[in-house]
């Protein structure tokens, strides 16, 4: 089968570090995705890993170990328009599948 | 412009009406996907095609059909709406493999009375 599993909230403070985590089954893997949702709009692209250990992108980095079938989204710097959700989503073979997990909504507090 | 535009972005219905939701893209993506999103439980897909001449079913097709009318072009309908079906639906495309990420329409947000 397949499954996604990530916190559903998550609250942390401005100008703080959060780490959003993320574990999957899937059968096969392709790669796995991190979007970012803000209430009533459309998820839009953070990051994507395939292969094992971390990317960074400005002030969000993506984990993946997929011997673990493990990733997780790092925040830094917290900013209040980052509250949102954030989707993690993986890729079955030759990318014909997504596979989304619940979300987490993140409140970032001042 | 939009990449991915869809239409309407909002609607209410009655139960038991015929409905189509409509995507059109811009990007000249071979693959679009609809899914719906319920509170607490993420995208959920409904049909995908990769390209004119496939149509797939994902997760929850039941009581939906799809139509890939071109490349560009990719509508959903509700054969006979049902209030379980309120929710907002997403049209999403990607180009050929896995590195390529899904560019999401705005969405529309569906209410069946």
């Amino acid at each position: 089968g397949q499954n996604i599993d990530q916190p559903t909230e998550m609250t942390a403070t401005e100008g703080a570090i959060v780490q959003i985590n993320c574990t999957y089954q899937t059968s096969g893997f392709n790669g796995l995705f991190w979007y970012q949702q803000h209430a009533g709009e459309a998820p839009t692209f953070l990051s994507y890993n395939v292969l094992d250990g971390l990317e960074e992108k400005g002030r969000f980095s993506s984990f993946l170990s997929r011997s673990k079938g493990y990733s997780y989204l790092l925040l830094k710097e917290l900013q209040m328009k980052d509250s949102a959700s954030y989707l993690c989503a993986a890729v079955d073979n030759y990318g014909q599948n997504f596979v989304f997990g619940p979300g987490t909504r993140l409140s970032v507090l001042p | 412009d939009a990449d991915v535009t869809q239409t309407p972005r909002n609607r209410i219905t009655k139960t038991g009406k015929r409905i189509m939701l409509e995507c059109s893209q811009t990007k000249g993506h071979d693959r679009m996907y609809w899914y719906r999103q319920d509170p607490g439980l993420g995208l959920r897909l409904i049909y995908y095609s990769f390209d004119v001449k496939d149509i797939n079913k994902g997760e929850i097709s039941d009581g939906y059909s799809v139509s890939r009318q071109a490349q560009a072009k990719f509508s959903l309908s509700l054969e006979s709406a049902i209030p379980n079906q309120t929710a907002l639906y997403f049209c999403a495309t990607s180009d050929l493999g896995g590195a390529e990420t899904q560019y999401f329409g705005p969405g529309t947000r569906l209410l069946v009375l």
